[in-house]
């Protein structure tokens, strides 16, 4: 079964500094991978997803991820935190697989989740 | 605008008793998935469905039960058999992979029991 791995379940920076949250997924063939962000008390937002087209994704809000095969990561990346950016983040990952009418689903396997701080 | 809505957004149970969320999306989309969250355990899959009057048990099932009488609706009943439901519950639902492949997830309902 598909595991996904975020390093760090709490991540501080400061503002202005680099951001990076660490996934690592278990799976021998790539599935498709997402980061969500999630505010307190709300529902998950996409900033980015990975479907085997270009390696380095970009996203929303200026988030960008790549992903390496040889290493199983999608670690995702912005170049300068602003304070807005404070919230949690999940990695997630799908493996596909067709149903009985030949259409492909998958079900999201998430991390355990990165909550980022962000000082002034 | 096309979403999934979730209703309510706060709940309180007493134990022993059973209740239902709701979750609705007019986006057209086939497949639906409850989720639940709990503080450092990420989310963690329910039940889920692809079709119409069909459902599957995800990792956590046990104490839930789901219907799926229409595409737009896929409401989740916690049963007193779940030991702990005190947790925040999302609903998403997904198009088919190759067709704009993505999760939209509904803003959650979060259920305490009292």
């Amino acid at each position: 079964a598909q595991s996904v791995t975020q390093l760090g379940s709490h991540v501080s920076v400061s503002e202005g500094a680099l951001v990076l949250l660490r996934c690592n997924y278990s799976s021998s063939v790539p599935p498709y991978l997402f980061w969500y962000v999630q505010y307190p008390n709300q529902g998950l937002q996409l900033l980015l997803k990975y479907t085997s087209a270009a390696t380095l994704v970009k996203g929303i809000n200026g988030f960008e991820a790549e992903f390496k095969k040889s290493e199983t990561s999608f670690h995702l990346t912005k170049p300068s935190a602003h304070m807005s950016d404070a919230a949690e983040y999940f990695c997630a990952a799908a493996d596909l697989k067709r149903n009985a009418g030949g259409t492909s689903y998958g079900k999201l396997t998430f991390g355990q989740g990165t909550i980022l701080t962000v000082h002034p | 605008d096309g979403g999934i809505t979730q209703s309510p957004k706060y709940l309180f149970r007493k134990e022993g008793q059973n209740v239902t969320l709701s979750c609705e999306q007019n986006l057209n989309h086939d497949a639906m998935y409850w989720y639940r969250q709990d503080p450092g355990q990420g989310l963690r899959l329910i039940y889920y469905s692809q079709i119409v009057n069909d459902f599957q048990k995800g990792d956590i099932a046990e104490g839930y039960s789901v219907s799926r009488e229409k595409k737009e609706s896929f409401p989740l009943t916690v049963t007193s058999a779940q030991k702990n439901p005190t947790a925040f519950y999302l609903c998403a639902s997904s198009y088919p992979a190759g067709a704009g492949y993505g999760y939209t997830f509904g803003s959650g309902t979060r259920l305490t029991v009292v």
